[in-house]
């Protein structure tokens, strides 16, 4: 089966600073595109980023660009987003997801992970 | 960016009732859409890829059409698990963007 599983939430300053890590398990990891998405309290989901199969590109939403940083480590079968700069309006629940079709990532996200919240006080 | 518009935000319907959602690009992106459902504290599940593929294992009251700018979701008998928030997301260009949601409630 496969599996995502976030870890690194919690309480932060604003303008500190958090490692979030997406664990995979069940799936060949450095085959996929992955993505972070984060959806604030009672909001809609927004895409954050995302990195290719090889972790050679990577892509950023403006409102994070240059503040987070999207990585992994295909032999440890994880994802990660470091994140700087925290704001109040980062505050939301951070999903891991895995997109559906092997190498590109022209495809949908087809297996998320539980998610991680992330709370930035200010 | 492109940016994605979903109708309506809320649609009240009852057990049994044919509901359609329509999701909007503001440019072309071919067939690069799907479909999640999102129920309260979960993670978003994909019910629809390509616009009109169907994800194994999803029933098959689920459907999905559209290509170019528009795009609907038609659930064709919706039951008590069907309640849910409906999000599409294109994935045309290299930002994926989602609609804002529809909430499908119980009337």
């Amino acid at each position: 089966e496969v599996q995502l599983l976030e870890s690194g939430g919690g309480l932060v300053q604003s303008g500190g600073s958090l490692r979030l890590s997406c664990a995979a398990s069940g799936l060949t990891f450095s085959s996929y595109a992955m993505s972070w998405v984060r959806q604030a309290p009672g909001k809609g989901l927004f895409w954050v980023s995302t990195i290719i199969a090889s972790g050679g590109s990577t892509y950023y939403a403006d409102s994070v660009k240059g503040r987070f940083t999207i990585s992994r480590d295909n032999s440890k079968n994880t994802l990660y987003l470091q994140m700087k700069s925290l704001r109040a309006d980062d505050t939301a629940v951070y999903y891991c997801a895995k997109h559906d079709v092997v190498i590109t990532t022209v495809a949908a996200f087809d297996i998320w992970g539980q998610g991680t919240m992330v709370t930035v006080s200010s | 960016d492109i940016q994605m518009t979903q109708s309506p935000s809320t649609l009240s319907a009852s057990v049994g009732d044919r509901v359609t959602i329509t999701c909007r690009a503001s440019q072309s992106i071919s067939s690069w859409l799907a479909w999640y459902q999102q129920k309260p504290g979960k993670a978003p599940k994909l019910l629809i890829y390509k616009a009109s593929s169907l994800k194994s294992g999803v029933p098959s009251k689920f459907s999905g059409s559209g290509s170019g700018t528009e795009f609907t979701l038609t659930i064709s008998s919706l039951q008590p698990d069907d309640f849910a928030t409906y999000y599409c997301q294109q994935y045309n260009s290299y930002s994926w963007t989602f609609g804002q949601g529809t909430k499908v409630e119980i009337k």
